[in-house]
């Protein structure tokens, strides 16, 4: 099943403790994207990569890093966390970002920093 | 750069009310893409429909219907005789045919309730 697989769903973790949000995809995407969702300011986009090892910022970038080594996966690293990064986070993948290809989004982590 | 403004916040109906969602959107490219997203609360993001710029006909899916309109740049949605299974936030995003750096952008959203 072609799919966008984000682990985990849910963390609970302590202001510094650096971590990481895993997504994969199985549908040799080569656009790759990280979105976090806060109540009323819908979907932001953190980074994107559009192939393997090119990786980009967002509208959101700060307090983030992501990677590139291989097509598939697209991890998201927050090495100090804040609480100010307490949200919903969602990895989407495409074919390309150009044209209408369509988007297949992971099923989120939510992500809680106390 | 493009925009995208959903401005209901939240609306609330009574079942079996129809209900219409706005989307404005602005854009440079005369090529580009419209997309509907719903977010249950168990958080998900369901596609509902894509629309390129050249297709201005509408859509009906069942009770969902699309009114894209390019000469005031909306993409509005409406859904006839809701049910409570429809509450949800609903997005509306726009994709650049020209492969925009920022990909998929998404509106605030509009937090939908049905009520019984």
């Amino acid at each position: 099943e072609a799919q966008v697989t984000q682990n985990p769903r849910y963390l609970i973790t302590v202001t510094g403790k650096k971590l990481t949000v895993t997504c994969s995809q199985n549908m040799n995407h080569e656009y790759m994207s990280w979105y976090r969702q806060d109540p009323g300011l819908g979907l932001r986009q953190i980074y994107y990569s559009m192939n393997v090892e090119v990786t980009d910022k967002g509208d959101v970038p700060e307090g983030y890093k992501v990677s590139r080594k291989e097509k598939r996966n697209f991890p998201l690293i927050l090495e100090s966390p804040s609480p100010n990064q307490t949200s919903l986070y969602f990895c989407a993948s495409s074919l390309s970002n150009r044209g209408g290809y369509g988007y297949t989004f992971g099923s989120g982590t939510r992500l809680t920093v106390v | 750069a493009q925009k995208v403004t959903q401005a209901q916040t939240e609306i609330s109906v009574v079942e079996k009310e129809d209900v219409t969602l706005d989307c404005v959107y602005e854009t440079r490219d005369t090529t580009y893409y419209l997309f509907w997203y719903k977010q249950p609360p168990s958080g998900e993001l369901v596609f509902l429909i894509r629309r390129n710029s050249f297709d201005e006909q509408n859509e009906i899916s069942g009770r969902y219907s699309w009114n894209f309109q390019k000469s005031t740049s909306s993409f509005n949605f409406t859904i006839t005789a809701s049910q409570v299974v429809d509450s949800a936030v609903y997005f509306c995003a726009l994709s650049e045919a020209s492969g925009g750096a920022d990909g998929l952008t998404f509106g605030k959203g509009t937090h939908l309730i049905i009520q019984p």
